[in-house]
């Protein structure tokens, strides 16, 4: 059974305090891996999609890589918007494409 | 321009009831997904249609009905409601049946009493 782990469960950074969120996996062969940061009250956003390992993506102040068992989310000199839930997937290689989600972390950037 | 929109937002009603929710995408993609969200957050996928037709159907107990009237839209209807039914349901959609990108829409919050 796949399987998403996600840590920590709730992050506070300082404005400014770079830090990264993990999630680790198991699959039985990875189709690929999502981001998506969630707003309070809202639907997941679509981040980034990571296909294999030693890929990055970058975006803004995000960049999320990739390994063989767990992914990261660098969050470089935050800002208070940057506060959210970010939620992590994976897809396993196969017949379906049903995505497997993570619990989720909770960032609180304070300004 | 809503890229894709559900209704109601929010909805409260009585154990044993039916309701529906709506859901609709304006991206012109051909896989529309449901997704239920529970209170510690897990979201969990419930049912995918590609071009009007189920390709997934996670276990879901028949009380939930998916439809499908055309690709730009999904409907979910649920009969019998249970207090454990009691969710954040979001649609969602994609360019493929792959879904490596999905646009979610703003959830419709359901209280069951």
């Amino acid at each position: 059974e796949d399987q998403v782990t996600q840590s920590p469960e709730a992050l506070r950074l300082q404005e400014g305090e770079s830090s990264s969120l993990n999630c680790s996996y198991t699959v039985s062969g990875l189709r690929g891996l999502f981001w998506y940061r969630q707003d309070p009250g809202k639907g997941p956003e679509f981040l980034f999609t990571l296909y294999s390992a030693g890929e990055e993506k970058e975006k803004e102040r995000l960049k999320a890589t990739l390994t063989k068992k767990e992914s990261f989310l660098h969050i470089t000199a935050p800002k208070p918007e940057d506060s959210a839930t970010y939620l992590c997937a994976v897809q396993a290689l196969g017949g379906s494409y049903i995505p497997t989600f993570g619990r989720g972390t909770s960032l609180i950037v304070h300004p | 321009d809503t890229a894709v929109s559900q209704t109601p937002k929010y909805l409260v009603t009585q154990m044993g009831n039916d309701k529906s929710i709506k859901c609709e995408q304006n991206l012109g993609h051909d896989t529309m997904y449901w997704y239920k969200q529970d209170s510690k957050k897990f979201l969990k996928i419930m049912f995918s249609y590609n071009n009007k037709e189920l390709i997934i159907n996670e276990t879901v107990p028949n009380r939930f009905s998916p439809k499908s009237p055309d690709k730009a839209h999904l409907n979910l209807h649920i009969n019998s409601l249970e207090l454990g039914d009691s969710a954040v349901y979001f649609c969602a959609s994609s360019q493929r049946e792959s879904g490596e990108t999905q646009y979610f829409g703003p959830g419709t919050r359901l209280l069951v009493l």
